[in-house]
């Protein structure tokens, strides 16, 4: 059964600054899809960004990139010029190919973006 | 832009009563899930369901649980009778068959067991 495990309960940043969110996973699969997922207080899970294992080029969206190292299962995100707005619940997952297949999550690492 | 629906917000009842969380998945989407959050935990699988039968469910979804698609837009749950730890928000979520197969959540069901 795949894992993923996010070591970083909560963080903090300052408005402006850069910050990266850690996770790592367990899987015996080859390709696979990593997500990161923000959950702000309303609670509603909104996409931030997805990776395929097998693209070896790191996913960006705007301020939001990732690292990901198939090797080491790791998959962090950073958050470049960190908005009040970030502040939430971030959660990564993990899903196989499979068509129907489910979202793995993390336990979350809660962040806070400081004046 | 299409969104997945859930009603009602937030549901409170009684232990041992039964209660139905309705979703309305996006419309062209096929495949269709019930997730669960207990507050300040991780958002946990229970179930999903594509073409009118369960594909796959976890530990979690025991007998008290059973998912069914009633009509061409709504998919529901219904936990029949309710404990104290099914306190939780319940995300419905919907994918179609392209984009990676993106799992597209609801706002969530805040479900309260006194």
């Amino acid at each position: 059964a795949q894992t993923v495990t996010q070591s970083q309960p909560e963080m903090s940043v300052q408005e402006a600054e850069t910050v990266t969110l850690s996770c790592t996973y367990d899987t015996s699969e080859s390709n696979y899809y990593l997500f990161w997922y923000k959950q702000p207080p309303s609670r509603q899970m909104i996409l931030v960004i997805r990776q395929e294992a097998y693209k070896q080029q790191n996913a960006t969206e705007n301020r939001f990139s990732v690292n990901f190292q198939k090797a080491a299962k790791s998959f962090s995100l950073k958050i470049s010029d960190s908005q009040l707005g970030d502040t939430a619940m971030y959660f990564c997952a993990f899903r196989d190919t499979g068509t129907a297949s489910k979202l793995t999550f993390g336990t979350g690492t809660r962040l806070q973006v400081t004046l | 832009e299409p969104e997945v629906t859930q009603t009602p917000s937030h549901q409170v009842t009684q232990m041992g009563q039964e209660v139905i969380l309705r979703c309305v998945p996006i419309s062209n989407h096929l495949y269709f899930y019930w997730y669960r959050q207990i507050l300040g935990q991780k958002v946990e699988f229970l179930v999903s369901f594509y073409n009118n039968e369960i594909s796959e469910k976890s530990e979690i979804f025991d007998d008290q649980f059973s998912v069914e698609r009633p009509d061409g837009s709504n998919f529901t749950l219904k936990i029949r009778s309710t404990k104290l730890e099914d306190s939780a928000m319940y995300f419905c979520a919907s994918a179609g068959t392209f984009s990676y197969n993106e799992q597209f959540f609801g706002p969530g069901t805040r479900l309260t067991v006194l």
